[in-house]
C-alpha cells in the first residue's frame, strides 16, 4: 500500500516562529502536494511539485513555501507564522505523468495552532 | 478555471436506506472525476474516479457513482447506508493533461442513522 506519513499530527507554535512539516511518501510518486483544510472550505491547493527541485504555486501560497531536495520528501515551511494558518495541513502525491489518471494518496494530517 | 459544487452541507439518511451526495462540477475539457471520504481527524482516502467509459463507476465500500455529462454531474451513491458510512465526502475534479490541479468541492457530512 501506498503510504503517506506526515511528521507531526498536532503542532502548536506561536506568532512569528518557523514552522517545517514534512512530508514523505514511499511509492516513487513524482507528484507532492501540500492544501490546507478549512471548514466550509474545502481542500485548497498551497504548492505542489511534480520533480525534485520543482514546484509550482497553487491556489493560495502566499505565507508559504516549499522544499524538495529528494523524490520522496516534500516540506511545507511557514516562515513566520500568524494566527490566521491556523488549519489542518494535508499532504498528498501521486504519479506524475501528465495525463495520469490516478488517485491523490493522502497523509494524516497535521493540524496546527498558532498563538 | 474549474470548478466543484456540492450543493449540501449536510446530508441525513437512516441506516438501511439508500443514500445521495451530489456534486456538479465545471470544467474546460474532459474531466477526471473523483470522490474521496475523510473519517475525523484522518487524512482523504480515495473511493472511486471516473475517467473514461461506462458512466456507472464502482468504488470501495460499496459506492458508486454516476457520470453525468449533460448535467455536468457526478453523484455519489449507495444502495443501503451504513452507520460506519459516516464520514465527510469530497468530490474533486481534474482536466486531463493537468496532473497538478485537482479542485476540490467544500464537502458534504454524511450522517447514517441506526
Amino acid at each position: 500500500d501506498v503510504k503517506v506519513t506526515q511528521s507531526s499530527r498536532y503542532l502548536v507554535k506561536r506568532t512569528g516562529e518557523k514552522v517545517f512539516l514534512e512530508c514523505v511518501q514511499d511509492m516513487d510518486h513524482e507528484n507532492m502536494f501540500w492544501y490546507r483544510q478549512d471548514p466550509g472550505l474545502g481542500l485548497r491547493l498551497i504548492y505542489f511539485s511534480y520533480d525534485v527541485k520543482m514546484k509550482e504555486k497553487g491556489d493560495i501560497p502566499e505565507g508559504y513555501s516549499v522544499s524538495r531536495e529528494k523524490k520522496e520528501r516534500f516540506s511545507l515551511i511557514l516562515e513566520s507564522a500568524s494566527t490566521n494558518q491556523t488549519s489542518m495541513y494535508l499532504c498528498a502525491s501521486s504519479f506524475g505523468l501528465a495525463a495520469n489518471t490516478g488517485e491523490l494518496f493522502f497523509g494524516e494530517g497535521s493540524r496546527l495552532t498558532v498563538l | 478555471a474549474q470548478s466543484v459544487a456540492q450543493p449540501e452541507d449536510q446530508v441525513n439518511v437512516a441506516e438501511g436506506n439508500p443514500l445521495t451526495v451530489k456534486c456538479t462540477y465545471s470544467v474546460s475539457g474532459n474531466p477526471y472525476l473523483f470522490w474521496y471520504v475523510q473519517y475525523p481527524n484522518r487524512g482523504l482516502q480515495f473511493l472511486l474516479k471516473y475517467i473514461t467509459g461506462d458512466n456507472l463507476v464502482k468504488g470501495s465500500y460499496g459506492f458508486e457513482a454516476e457520470f453525468n455529462k449533460s448535467q455536468t454531474s457526478f453523484h455519489l451513491k449507495k444502495p443501503s447506508a451504513l452507520v460506519s458510512d459516516s464520514a465527510l465526502y469530497f468530490c474533486a475534479v481534474r482536466v486531463v493533461f493537468n496532473a497538478g490541479k485537482s479542485t476540490f468541492g467544500d464537502g458534504t457530512t454524511l450522517t447514517v442513522k441506526p
